[in-house]
């Protein structure tokens, strides 16, 4: 089975760190890429940021708004997705979920999402 | 940047209706790069649709998607009450993709 699980959540004060794992099993992890996305409460979907495949160069984009604070990581070997997350603000409190995503254009590097993780909880408040 | 403008912001309907799910963009997208996901409550998305047309996985055949140029839509043929939730359209010709604000499906 498919199956993505996020872990490392919890409850941290602003200005400090937090890293995330997703475990992926199922399948060949290291053959495609990954996102993260979050959910703060009540809202909508928000791209996070991505890392491509290393056959793709390995590389990370991020949003504006975690840019410089926020990096993504992979270990093919474990077959795990990490985000760091560093000088949290109470803004970044939302559910985080890891995904797979389907590349469809690799030139563009467009990609859908079509396996999600049920997400980890991260709330930044003193 | 391609906005999407989903509607109606929630729709509400009974078990055995069919629902018509608007998703909008702000200018014209290729057809193969619009997707539909589901989100129940509590619970993390899933990939109902992508291309446009094409159903992931799994998905009944209930649902199906339509569409072109600016104008797509998600249409569920006789709604479950498993189908009661939050759906999301998305456009991934860009890098990264957008995604509307929304719509709730909700329980007459």
């Amino acid at each position: 089975e498919v199956q993505m699980v996020e872990s490392g959540g919890g409850l941290v004060q602003p200005g400090r760190s937090l890293r995330l794992s997703c475990t992926a099993s199922g399948f060949t992890f290291g053959d495609y890429a990954m996102s993260w996305f979050r959910q703060a409460p009540g809202k909508g979907l928000e791209w996070v940021g991505f890392i491509r495949r290393k056959a793709s160069g390995g590389t990370t984009e991020y949003a504006a708004s975690v840019k410089g604070r926020f990096t993504i990581s992979r270990d093919d070997s474990k077959s795990i997705a990490y985000l760091q997350m560093n000088s949290l603000k109470t803004e970044d409190t939302a559910v985080y979920y890891c995904t797979r995503d389907k590349v469809v254009n690799f030139d563009y590097y467009y990609y859908y999402m079509d396996v999600w993780g049920k997400g980890t909880t991260v709330t930044v408040s003193s | 940047e391609i906005v999407l403008t989903q509607s109606p912001g929630t729709l509400s309907l009974s078990p055995g209706e069919g629902a018509t799910l608007s998703c909008r963009a702000s200018q014209s997208v290729s057809s193969s790069y619009l997707a539909w996901y589901q989100q129940k409550r509590g619970q993390a998305p899933r990939l109902l649709i992508y291309g446009t047309y094409s159903r992931a996985t799994g998905i009944p055949d209930r649902f199906s998607g339509s569409g072109s140029g600016t104008d797509f839509t998600l249409t569920i043929s006789r709604l479950e009450p498993e189908d009661f939730a939050v759906y999301y359209c998305q456009h991934y010709g860009s890098s990264p993709g957008s995604f509307g604000q929304g719509t709730k499906l909700e329980i007459k």
